[in-house]
Parts: C-alpha cells; structure tokens; sequence
C-alpha cells in the first residue's frame, strides 16, 4: 500500500499569509495525486487533481505542484474562509489512500 | 444538479450488519465509478470501497475486505454497501463520492455523509 505523510499536521496563520502544506508519498505515484479542504462538520470539497489542476471555481491562490513522491499544496493569501483541514489523496493505485490531513487555523 | 445523498446509518451491535445507501442525481449514473469513505470522529479520511460504473469491478480497502461489499443499481441510480461483522473501528461517517472519471480516480462529488455507530 501507498502511504501518505502529510506536514506539518497543523499550522497557525494569520490572514494575508503564505502558506505551504506538503504531502510525500511512500512510493511513486506521477501525478496521482488530489487535494481536498474540509471545514468542521462538512464533506469534504475537491480543490486540486493531477498535482497541479484546479477544480472549477476554486480561488486562484490555491496551486499545486509536484510529481513522484513529493507535493505540495499553497494557499498565496490566507482568506478567513481557507480555515480547514486540508488532504491529499492518491490515486495512482488501490487501495486509493490519504494523508492525516492538515489543520489550518487563525493566529 | 450533480448530487449524492446516503442513507442507512444507525446503532448496531458488535457482530451485526447494515447496508448503506447512496443516491445519485444530475449525471449519468452508469458512467462514473462510485467509491465510499469513512471518518472516525475526529479522525481523517479513510478510504473503504470503490465499484467500476458497470459494477464488474470492486476494490476494498484491506480494514474491511471480507466484511464489507459495495453494490450498484444503475437501474435506481444507487450504490449500495452492505456491512457486515461489525466492529467497534468501524463507527465512522460514512461518506458516498462519486469517482471523476476512469483516468481522475479521485471523488469529485461528495454527499452528507450518513453515521454508522458500533457498540460493542
């Protein structure tokens, strides 16, 4: 099985921040690989697939990058809305797994 | 409107059964795979199931392989996950997504999620 690590696990921004989020994969996965937010007892909504492409209608700070086992997740300027848990998936091969996930809060 | 919504969350015992349900709306049905996802409170996702659009091809995650089987009818538009031996690391959320396509095996769609507690 591919395993998913996500850092940090947590993080404190402030509005207007740049933040960062990565995501390793314990193998190869190409560019396998989605991202979701998640906001307290909501579903989770698809942000990101192919490492690096957007959703319809997901904000322009959001952007994706990375390919094989390192990817990354950035948010250019924190929106109080961006508040959330963040994931990253792959779907390169079954079982599809996630990572632990990313909790992003205000400072 | 693309929508799924679950149903067929409860309370059951240790050792018992229950099938969720999952209904689809606003795509054609028969052409999208169908995957189900689990949160323990205050947990992450978890990833559970996944059946191909035609419901020939089905993958389990290796927690619930052998307990768990996931169903289609593109008939009523439903995906069904029919649980059995229930343990106690099962109470979760139970959420149905809709899978973006053969290539994009991500989920796109999500529902509300439906609960599912285990009480031992």
């Amino acid at each position: 099985d591919i395993q998913m690590t996500q850092s940090p696990s947590s993080l404190s921004a402030s509005v207007g921040d740049r933040v960062t989020i990565t995501c390793r994969a314990s193998q190869g996965i190409s560019i396998w690989l989605a991202w979701y937010q998640q906001k307290p007892e909501k579903a989770p909504k698809s942000l990101i697939y192919g490492a690096s492409t957007l959703e319809s209608g997901v904000p322009s700070r959001f952007s994706g990058s990375g390919s094989g086992t390192d990817f990354t997740l950035t948010i250019s300027s924190l929106q109080p809305e961006d508040f959330a848990t963040y994931y990253c998936q792959q779907y390169d091969s079954y079982p599809l797994t996630f990572g632990g996930g990313t909790k992003v809060e205000i400072k | 409107e693309v929508q799924v919504s679950e149903s067929g969350g409860g309370l059951v015992q240790a050792g018992g059964s229950l099938r969720l349900s999952c209904a689809a709306s606003g795509f054609t049905f028969s052409s999208f795979a169908m995957s189900w996802v689990r949160q323990a409170p205050g947990m992450g996702l978890e990833w559970v199931s996944h059946i191909s659009g035609s419901g020939a091809a089905t993958f389990y995650a290796d927690s619930v392989q052998g307990r768990f089987t996931i169903s289609r009818d593109n008939s009523k538009n439903t995906v069904y996950l029919q649980m059995n031996s229930l343990r106690a690391e099962d109470t979760a959320l139970y959420y149905c997504a809709k899978v973006r396509s053969q290539l994009y095996t991500y989920m796109d769609v999500w529902g509300q999620g439906t609960t599912v507690t285990v009480s031992s």
